[in-house]
């Protein structure tokens, strides 16, 4: 990966239950974005967190943000079998946006 | 609301052919990227065009070459085509102006180059 890892690379949960996903990055940051891929398709924008902050919600989502262990954490509450796709964290520079390997996230109904 | 546009959403070729892939950004966009994603993969940063002009540039072997045009949209070009080319190839755009500058990318739906 061009970015850094992800972690875990693979989650499968029961629907109602929550899902955090991790990411680690290389590089200082501006903001670090969160996406989200279903299978084949186009990615999709979820949240962006900035470096000045600490965490962020929206939703079901809430994303932490921790620029001295230049690591970000993505959690999923109460899960749908919808939220089924692969969930990449992304750091922008100025011009290009790297992408971290990703977790593929199953949500059983 | 207009989204990305790519075209086609499906190639085949063979080894040595050349693909041409194109993309249609979202209106008043000023940025266009192109990434290339292996199955199982991360999308992988190929290059990127800020006002038509080549703003940075990632992975991108030698044999490919992109361009942006007045209207906006852009090309992607990929010569002596080799089996190991066959990915998902993503166009998204962005906008750096004002109120518009959300720093988030849009993604179209993709273009899946198959080589044989």
């Amino acid at each position: 990966s061009q970015q850094g890892e992800e972690d875990p690379q693979a989650l499968s949960i029961q629907e109602g239950e929550n899902a955090t996903m991790n990411c680690s990055y290389k590089t200082s940051i501006n903001n670090l974005q969160w996406y989200r891929q279903n299978s084949g398709r186009g990615l999709v924008h979820l949240i962006l967190i900035r470096s000045n902050e600490r965490e962020k919600h929206s939703g079901r989502l809430r994303v932490t943000l921790d620029t001295s262990k230049k690591s970000s954490s993505l959690l999923i509450t109460a899960s749908r079998a919808a939220d089924t796709a692969s969930y990449f964290c992304a750091t922008s520079g100025t011009y290009k946006y790297i992408f971290g390997t990703g977790t593929r996230l199953k949500v059983l109904a | 609301a207009a989204g990305v546009i790519q075209s086609p959403r499906h190639l085949i070729k063979e080894k040595r052919e050349t693909a041409t892939l194109k993309c249609y950004p979202i209106p008043r966009h000023d940025t266009v990227y192109w990434y290339q994603q292996g199955p199982g993969q991360d999308p992988q940063f190929l290059i990127s065009f800020y006002e038509k002009m080549q703003s940075d540039k990632g992975s991108i072997p030698d044999r490919f070459s992109a361009q942006q045009f007045s209207d906006y949209h852009s090309e992607l070009n990929m010569s002596s085509l080799e089996l190991g080319d066959s990915a998902l190839y993503f166009c998204a755009s962005s906008s750096s102006r004002g109120t518009t500058n959300t720093g988030e990318l849009f993604f179209g739906e993709g273009s899946r180059l198959t080589v044989l």
